[in-house]
């Protein structure tokens, strides 16, 4: 009964290299997000996309590329990965998103912890 | 502003009441939440606040908010070691659409 779900757990990879973190969520939201958490536990957010349209794109390098095949799954590809976005990446999802309510309450994932060598 | 501050650590003894502060600056914030993250995993929703609500109680928590002073505040009636954790507060920035979170603190309850 999953309600948030991330793969893979852990990714240890070399610099330069190109991976994916895959997220799906079964709670029927409409709303889903990617954050990272540095080193110092400080999470903030990258992307959000409301029903497979991207809403926010917090000044997050190109190198990072969210894609959402339906509302259910958000997707995180990362081409020329450098040592700095060595991190725990944690997708969420709401119900909804503009409607300041309940709805907007984030569900999380259990992260996926990237290390790039 | 999107500042959201936390103190760092918190240590208390078992059975103690645990108080976790967190102060914002978007006085525009509807809603306010705290998160709590164990050791290794993600983050679980403890409860939420509206603000227009002074207090809410949920069980063994109590959570306090001061618009006035932009100020919130967790309380953890009879703390157990399964306590111990990371307590993020965050806000509901209105004008952006997304949560931002404090910096997190970091909760040692001891035997």
């Amino acid at each position: 009964d999953t309600a948030v779900s991330q793969t893979p757990k852990y990714l240890v990879t070399q610099m330069g290299n190109d991976k994916s973190i895959k997220c799906e969520q079964n709670l029927g939201h409409d709303t889903m997000y990617w954050y990272k958490q540095d080193s110092k536990k400080f999470l903030k957010i990258m992307f959000s996309y409301n029903n497979k349209e991207l809403i926010i794109n917090e000044t997050v390098p190109n190198r990072f590329s969210p894609k959402s095949p339906d509302k259910a799954h958000l997707n995180l590809h990362i081409n020329s990965l450098e040592l700095g976005d060595s991190a725990v990446y944690f997708c969420a999802s709401s119900q909804d998103l503009g409607s300041a309510g309940v709805r907007e309450t984030q569900y999380f994932g259990p992260g996926t912890r990237l290390l790039v060598l | 502003g999107e500042d959201v501050e936390q103190s760092l650590f918190l240590s208390v003894r078992e059975g103690d009441s645990s108080v976790i502060n967190c102060t914002y600056t978007d006085s525009s914030s509807t809603y306010l939440y705290w998160y709590k993250q164990e050791p290794g995993a993600g983050l679980q929703l403890l409860t939420y606040i509206f603000s227009n609500m002074d207090m809410k109680q949920d069980q063994r928590l109590t959570v306090l908010l001061n618009k006035k002073d932009k100020h919130l505040s967790l309380r953890i009636a009879d703390t157990q070691t399964g306590d111990s954790a990371i307590y993020f507060c965050a806000e509901r920035n209105t004008g952006f659409q997304k949560l931002v979170f404090g910096t997190g603190t970091r909760l040692l309850v001891s035997p």
